[in-house]
């Protein structure tokens, strides 16, 4: 079945410091990945997303790469600010009509002025 | 544009209570979906419903029932809440683009 694995947490990081988080994932065929953040105390919202291989999504300053031979959809950012501290989740779309997703873990992020 | 609404927004039941989680879309979107979030878990999904009509299991769907009661939408049931359904529920929606789009949450506390 579907499954994705990404870093465990917390990460902590100062301001302006570059950020990774690594996020890995199996599938059968050819997924759309996602990334979605979650600021505290409210839903998870879409940061970014890539359908197909070699696709970079980006938003927000962060940006992400489809990498089918390593399997893998890391986010990035070069410079972090306090107001990106969030959970982020790493999600894969197994397509068909029904959309349903499978999400690792999450990844809580703090930002220390 | 109100989006994916979820009502209540946080809730006590007692062990063996029963009730009902009410979500609601404007966004005219076909499929609807119910989650949990626990620590450490991430997101597992209860049920699902792809279209208007048609309700789904998911990775997580025991002790749980749905309605999709029209396009809008769809409710998750516990008809006999037990501690270990101490969670924050999430509701989502999505159209035809794959991104699905959340509620805020309800939390629910089972004592």
């Amino acid at each position: 079945g579907n499954s994705v694995t990404q870093m465990e947490g917390p990460v902590t990081l100062s301001e302006e410091a570059f950020l990774t988080i690594n996020c890995t994932y199996t599938a059968t065929g050819y997924p759309s990945l996602f990334w979605y953040v979650q600021y505290p105390g409210e839903g998870l919202q879409l940061l970014l997303k890539a359908t197909k291989a070699d696709d970079k999504g980006s938003n927000k300053g962060f940006e992400a790469t489809y990498r089918k031979e390593t399997t893998s959809f890391h986010l990035e950012k070069g410079s972090v600010q306090v107001s990106d501290s969030a959970v982020y989740f790493c999600a894969l779309s197994s397509g068909g009509s029904n959309y349903k997703l499978t999400f690792g873990k999450g990844t809580l992020l703090t930002v220390n002025p | 544009n109100a989006g994916v609404t979820q009502t209540p927004k946080f809730q006590v039941l007692k062990t063996g209570q029963s009730m009902t989680l009410q979500c609601a879309q404007d966004m005219n979107h076909n499929s609807m979906y119910w989650y949990r979030q626990d620590p450490g878990m991430g997101l597992r999904l209860i049920y699902y419903s792809a279209s208007e009509g048609t309700t789904d299991k998911g990775e997580v769907p025991n002790g749980y029932n749905v309605s999709r009661l029209n396009k809008r939408e769809f409710s998750l049931r516990l008809e006999s809440a037990a501690p270990s359904q101490t969670s924050v529920y999430f509701c989502a929606s999505s159209g035809q683009q794959e991104t699905q789009y959340f509620g805020p949450g309800t939390r629910l506390l089972v004592l």
